[in-house]
């Protein structure tokens, strides 16, 4: 099974900096990459998909790139809202994988 | 826009079964591209995706998790559901539903507000 592996586990940083999350597949996965964003106590959102295309409603300050094994998330211009935890997720051969997550906080 | 919402008990015991219902409120469950998920998250851990139910009743699990799951789909009722067999503690989580639209790729587009589901010994 492919796994994902998530890259920090956690950072800080301060509102209006930005930040790049890597999200690393264990073999070649196309831009088949999903993030979402998590706040505590909610269930995730998605963000991105296809590795790079923004979900409708979502704040253009967030953006998505890679393909193959290493895939990126980056927040410009962080927003207080944005402090949450971030997972990447890809689907294949019917199995549907999750990275660890990473915790944005605040500095 | 698709909504979902979880029922069922908070507390189970440990060596009985875990059960939930996911009601999709919004559209029909019966959405020819749709798959319904069971997605778990252990207190202070990460996503754990359960397994997945269309409406024709395919199905497909975690490998690690087939033994004891079950997922059904009730079109009548516009529900899904969830059985977790022999649970134990390492079960306990909060268990959200959520729907993929098969358009393409695979991703989970709508979600639950989750259920917090304690096994007790």
């Amino acid at each position: 099974a492919i796994q994902l592996t998530q890259s920090p586990s956690s950072l800080s940083a301060s509102v209006g900096d930005t930040v790049t999350i890597t999200c690393r597949a264990s073999q070649g996965i196309s831009s088949a990459l999903g993030w979402y964003q998590q706040k505590p106590e909610k269930p995730p959102k998605l963000l991105i998909y296809d590795a790079s295309t923004l979900q409708s409603g979502v704040p253009s300050r967030f953006s998505g790139s890679g393909s193959a094994t290493d895939f990126t998330l980056t927040i410009s211009s962080l927003q207080p809202e944005d402090f949450a935890t971030y997972y990447c997720q890809h689907f294949n051969s019917y199995l549907y994988t999750f990275g660890q997550g990473t915790k944005l906080e605040i500095k | 826009q698709l909504q979902l919402q979880e029922s069922g008990p908070g507390l189970v015991k440990a060596s009985e079964t875990l059960s939930l219902t996911c009601t999709v409120f919004g559209g029909s469950i019966s959405r020819s591209r749709y798959y319904w998920a069971w997605v778990r998250q252990p207190p202070g851990k990460g996503l754990e995706w359960i397994g997945s139910v269309h409406y024709s009743g395919s199905t497909y699990f975690n490998p690690s998790l087939k033994s004891r799951v079950t997922v059904s789909v009730d079109t009548s009722k516009n529900q899904f559901s969830l059985k977790v067999t022999s649970a134990t503690a390492a079960d306990t989580a909060v268990y959200y539903c959520a729907g993929d639209d098969g358009n393409g790729e695979h991703y989970f587009d709508c979600w639950g507000q989750g259920t917090l589901v304690t096994v007790s010994s």
